[in-house]
């Protein structure tokens, strides 16, 4: 199946600092990518959808200014959380979706647990 | 708004017995998925239901989909230990893959 990485799986910043967060496809092109977000024992919500070429779409109640997201290329986008607090410590996933077979399917990065202290 | 719910949220069962969790889903939905995820880490897939009807098996798992009841049951038969997990069922409403997930179902099973 297609991969999609993410990188670094954790990162531990201060109050105040910026962290950007990588998800690449390997092995696939993807215009498209999503971004995640799980906090502890819930579920994930779709924070934002990253395009290659062109600005990315926000999902209701997620501040674009705090959460930066550039899809430069066909297998990279980036998440930069800008400013990180505390109440920024979550899980964060990106997926990807390949279109195959009997149609398309998301597949998702190793995650990136981000505690800010 | 669209709403995923499944059921149990938690359940603890023993080795070897038989139980479902139930997936429920506000709208129209061509497809479902189910995941598992263990502790710390990201989603596996493990069942994508393509269509009302469908049925798929992996091992012990069992997912079937009814669309015109918009439910979906994971189905663990003899449940073994390495099992446990949480387990998300998610929608595709908008059919790009912007999936809305389930509140998910922590599953612990005893030996």
């Amino acid at each position: 199946g297609a991969v999609v990485s993410q990188h670094p799986s954790r990162v531990i910043c201060k109050s105040g600092t910026s962290v950007k967060i990588e998800c690449r496809s390997l092995d696939f092109q993807a215009t498209t990518m999503f971004w995640y977000r799980q906090f502890p024992k819930q579920s994930l919500m779709l924070m934002a959808t990253s395009n290659e070429g062109s600005k990315a779409t926000y999902e209701q109640g997620v501040e674009k200014d705090k959460f930066l997201i550039n899809h430069a290329s066909l297998t990279l986008s980036t998440l930069t959380v800008t400013s990180a607090h505390p109440e920024d410590s979550s899980f964060y996933i990106c997926s990807a979706p390949v279109t195959a077979g009997l149609g398309t399917e998301a597949f998702f990065g190793q995650g990136t647990r981000l505690t800010v202290v | 708004e669209l709403k995923v719910e499944q059921n149990p949220l938690f359940l603890s069962m023993q080795e070897g017995k038989n139980y479902t969790i139930y997936c429920n889903y506000s709208t129209t939905s061509d497809r479902l998925y189910w995941y598992r995820q263990d502790p710390g880490k990201s989603l596996e897939s493990l069942f994508v239901l393509l269509s009302n009807g469908a049925v798929k098996q992996e091992g012990r798992l069992m997912a079937s989909l009814d669309t015109k009841a918009r439910l979906s049951t994971l189905h663990i038969t003899a449940a073994v230990h390495d099992l446990s997990a949480t387990y998300f069922c998610a929608v595709d409403p908008r059919g790009a893959q912007k999936l809305v997930f389930g509140q998910g179902t922590r599953l612990t099973i005893n030996p």
